[in-house]
């Protein structure tokens, strides 16, 4: 069975200031793992995600998430926070078939602010 | 290309009430997924599709949920009869896999309430 840890339910930042959301995986065999960003009232958006190529991912609006397999994690940062950012990020894991649904975190709801 | 289509946005019924939930994917995407999404939680899986075959609908709750995809394309999904706490955001999802990159795209939701 895969699961996700999104270690905090509310991070607040200054904007300008550095957006760190850690995000913790179980899995039994090789993970694909994603970060999904929601907007109030709106579906998913994919950020970013790791397929077993490159462990450094660069995702959308300067995001970026580093797979560290010996730590099990796949943390999300940005260098510098905007107020466009607030939203409720969402950690998902799969296995590497890419056929098995994606099995989400409780999600981490960030604030910017000003 | 197209989105995910929802419908629709919105709804509100009483419980006891049915009420169907409608998608269609992403042209070609032979995957498609039901998520049910409570407030102040992540998505959690009710079924998955592959073509119109149903490949898991373990935490699909068989006595008043409800879901077909005839013909492989669009899907819907149904409860019946309602209670409180069906009460959620209902996401479709489709994917297609491209060699080793995935991706599942999602809907816009279908938010339910239920009084």
């Amino acid at each position: 069975a895969q699961s996700v840890t999104q270690l905090g339910s509310h991070v607040s930042v200054s904007e300008g200031a550095l957006v760190l959301l850690r995000c913790n995986y179980s899995s039994s065999v090789p993970p694909y793992l994603f970060w999904y960003v929601q907007y109030p009232n709106q579906g998913l958006q994919l950020l970013l995600k790791y397929t077993s190529a490159a462990t450094l991912v660069k995702g959308i609006n300067g995001f970026e998430a580093e797979f560290k397999k010996s730590e099990t994690s796949f943390h999300l940062t940005k260098p510098s926070a905007h107020m466009s950012d607030a939203a409720e990020y969402f950690c998902a894991v799969s296995d590497y078939s890419g056929n098995t649904p994606l099995v989400f975190g409780k999600g981490t709801r960030l604030s910017v602010i000003a | 290309e197209a989105g995910v289509a929802q419908s629709p946005r919105y709804k509100i019924i009483e419980k006891r009430q049915s009420v169907a939930f409608w998608c269609n994917p992403i042209s070609g995407h032979a995957t498609l997924y039901w998520y049910q999404q409570i407030l102040g939680q992540g998505p959690k899986l009710l079924i998955q599709f592959q073509n119109n075959g149903v490949v898991d609908d373990s935490q699909l709750p068989k006595d008043r949920f409800s879901a077909e995809r005839l013909k492989g394309v669009d899907s819907t999904l149904k409860i019946q009869p309602a209670k409180l706490e069906d009460s959620a955001v209902y996401l479709c999802a489709s994917s297609v896999r491209r060699g080793v990159d995935t991706e599942a795209f999602f809907g816009q939701g279908t938010r339910l309430t239920v009084v």
